[in-house]
């Protein structure tokens, strides 16, 4: 069973636009909604997350949108710079479960000038 | 924020060989750590759940014998590639929390490893 979905796989965007990915997810008791930027031959970094009891978050040009009815979260980049060109991926995890990650595809982000 | 550190980053070495692989917790303790394997432009596959003090839980598929785990304290787990062959050359990543249930996962750089 796919627990995540992640769309689009790549993506390409010019600089100073904006950067939207989606995830959709299975699980209904998933309670935390991070996103991940990684970029070539690095670890994942934890970008930034949410709690299902909000629907919005935004920290500097990264905005999480949360739809719990559609069980879907996405990462908004607004102002997308060439150093954003990464992959991104968005493990949901089932806290109280162990932190376990189960991580979908990535979506590739290009950034060009 | 936290930070998890990995050595070495990267190893090279022969056929029929072991290799360790570090993780440690440097500025906080974490009861359990997490090993992933990650091949060129794909996802990060979980390996095994690595607990302190107790044996790893080990994903479907993954062999226990060739990819020994050992959690000996709050800071550190290694992963050692036991009788290294070339299709074991991968890029392999840590994670830990610092609360077991938070939610919250800090990453290691990775270590990428060579099996000629």
């Amino acid at each position: 069973q796919q627990q995540v979905k992640q769309s689009p796989q790549s993506l390409i965007v010019q600089k100073g636009g904006i950067s939207i990915i989606n995830c959709a997810y299975e699980n209904t008791a998933f309670d935390y909604f991070p996103w991940y930027q990684q970029f070539p031959g690095k670890g994942p970094a934890l970008l930034i997350a949410i709690r299902p009891d909000v629907s919005e978050k935004k920290e500097g040009r990264f905005t999480i949108s949360f739809n719990k009815s559609a069980k879907q979260f996405s990462l908004h980049i607004m102002d997308s710079q060439p150093g954003d060109s990464a992959t991104y991926f968005c493990p949901p995890i089932l806290t109280g479960g162990g932190n376990k990650l189960t991580f979908g595809t990535g979506t590739q982000l290009k950034v060009e000038l | 924020g936290a930070v998890v550190s990995q050595h070495p980053s990267w190893v090279i070495c022969k056929s029929g060989t072991s290799v360790k692989i570090e993780c440690r917790s440097l500025d906080f303790q974490a009861t359990t750590m997490f090993w992933y394997r990650q091949f060129p432009k794909q996802s990060l596959m979980l390996m095994a759940t690595s607990n302190e003090g107790s044996k790893a839980t080990y994903e479907q598929g993954v062999e226990k014998d060739k990819f020994l785990i050992n959690h000996a304290s709050l800071t550190l787990s290694t992963l050692t590639v036991t009788s290294a062959h070339p299709e074991d050359s991968s890029f392999y990543i840590c994670s830990a929390s610092w609360d077991r249930d938070g939610g919250e996962l800090f990453f290691g750089e990775g270590s990428r490893l060579t099996v000629l």
